[in-house]
């Protein structure tokens, strides 16, 4: 079946520092991947999106490219705010519109 | 537009009681989904519905009902509260976009059964 794998939170960083993480899948075929944010208190948001192989996501400084050799999705900013403290969800979509996610990773940014 | 809405923000019920969590969306979207959110399992698909009329059960679907009478409501119904359904409740809308999907999601509902 379908599946994410992401790397486990918390994930603790000082601002302007470089930001990864790690998102792994399972799937047959082609999904399209996407990153999820989820800020305190709210549902979650659109963060960015590839639809195949060797596309690059990016949105407020985030990118992920879409590695099907690898079958990852990292997620990576060069440097971070302390507005950037969310959760992070990996997810993919695989014919249909039902999607799968994974855990989630917290990202607490501090001045 | 309001996008997708979610009533009510809290809730505590109590072990047996039954209640329904309001879902709305004003993007005439086909697709609406029910998800919970757990910590440390991510979002996991209770039921979804591609259109009025139709619904379907996603991974955890035991305990709960739904409807779609309307493309704009897709109410979540709890039967019988148990503890095991304290969680938060999200719900998605989605449409086609050029084959990519794109989830909105509505800002949650708390519930706590005791």
């Amino acid at each position: 079946g379908n599946s994410v794998t992401q790397m486990e939170g918390p994930v603790t960083l000082s601002e302007e520092a470089f930001l990864t993480i790690n998102c792994t899948y399972t799937a047959t075929g082609y999904p399209s991947l996407f990153w999820y944010v989820q800020y305190p208190g709210e549902g979650l948001q659109l963060l960015l999106k590839a639809t195949k192989a060797d596309d690059k996501g990016s949105n407020k400084g985030f990118e992920a490219t879409y590695r099907k050799e690898t079958t990852s999705f990292h997620l990576e900013k060069g440097s971070v705010q302390v507005s950037d403290s969310a959760v992070y969800f990996c997810a993919l979509r695989n014919g249909g519109q039902n999607f799968v996610f994974g855990p989630g990773t917290r990202l607490s940014v501090l001045p | 537009n309001a996008g997708v809405t979610q009533t009510p923000e809290f809730q505590v019920l109590k072990t047996g009681q039954s209640m329904t969590l309001q879902c709305a969306q004003d993007m005439n979207h086909e697709y609406m989904s029910w998800y919970r959110q757990d910590p440390g399992m991510g979002l996991r698909l209770i039921h979804y519905s591609v259109g009025a009329g139709i619904t379907d059960q996603g991974e955890v679907p035991n305990g709960y009902n739904v409807s779609r009478s309307t493309t704009e409501d897709f109410p979540l119904r709890l039967l019988s509260a148990a503890p095991s359904q304290t969680s938060v409740y999200f719900c998605a809308s989605s449409y086609d976009r050029g084959k990519t999907y794109e989830q909105y999601f509505g800002p949650g509902t708390r519930l706590t059964v005791t």
